[in-house]
């Protein structure tokens, strides 16, 4: 089974809220990353977890705040968002986070997040 | 950072033709992935391939890892492979996926 799951699958917000999105994978990988994609955009990387401590943030701003509970777990909080915060959230997970031959990623199939 | 660059940006094709997208990378790779992200935004993994040739179905794709490029082959196209198509790749050097433009599809009937 390669599946991420992402929850919910769309979110609405204002400014003012706060929120979390939840992503889960049972293939006992080890890595687990956020990205955020844009309409006609890339996904771009925010934060990547390896063996449930933070190994990467690329500078995202402090109101997403990710979680990683567990190895099968990710959350990002989400507080103070921004109309421009509005985008596809994509989780994935990958067997590690760093292997000499490669590792593949797997994503989930995003939440759709709009603030309002 | 390794660049990740695809070509055509984008392409139209009647159902049933053939098609070749490309991918351009400017450094040595340990990780290369095609997806195709449907309309709905979901990404799904069509090939893991650093190196050599694979094939599922309709769809093959080769990289050449020492000519830095990869390439994925559509044949017999249909209407439901329409979408984004992505590369992505790590450098062997870091864990970072880079994802190139895409290449928007469209297949008309």
């Amino acid at each position: 089974d390669t599946e991420v799951t992402q929850t919910p699958k769309h979110l609405v917000m204002g400014m003012t809220n706060k929120k979390s999105l939840k992503c889960e994978q049972h293939m006992g990988h080890r890595a687990m990353y956020w990205y955020k994609q844009k309409a006609k955009k890339p996904p771009e990387l925010m934060f990547v977890y390896s063996y449930e401590k933070l190994s990467i943030n690329e500078s995202v701003p402090s109101r997403f705040s990710p979680e990683c509970p567990n190895s099968s777990l990710l959350n990002l909080h989400l507080h103070a968002l921004q109309p421009e915060d509005s985008a596809l959230y994509l989780c994935a997970s990958s067997q590690v986070d760093f292997l000499p031959g490669g590792y593949e990623q797997y994503f989930g199939p995003g939440t759709r997040l709009t603030v309002t | 950072g390794i660049q990740v660059e695809q070509s055509p940006p984008d392409l139209i094709l009647q159902e049933g033709a053939n098609s070749t997208l490309r991918c351009n990378f400017s450094d040595s790779v340990n990780n290369l992935q095609w997806f195709h992200q449907n309309p709905w935004g979901q990404l799904i993994n069509l090939f893991y391939i650093p190196s050599g040739t694979k094939q599922n179905g309709r769809l093959s794709a080769t990289t050449v890892a020492t000519e830095r490029y990869s390439l994925l082959y559509i044949s017999s196209s249909q209407t439901t492979d329409s979408g984004v198509y992505f590369c992505a790749s790590t450098q062997t050097s870091g864990s970072r996926l880079t994802f190139g433009e895409g290449t928007q599809l469209t297949v008309n009937p």
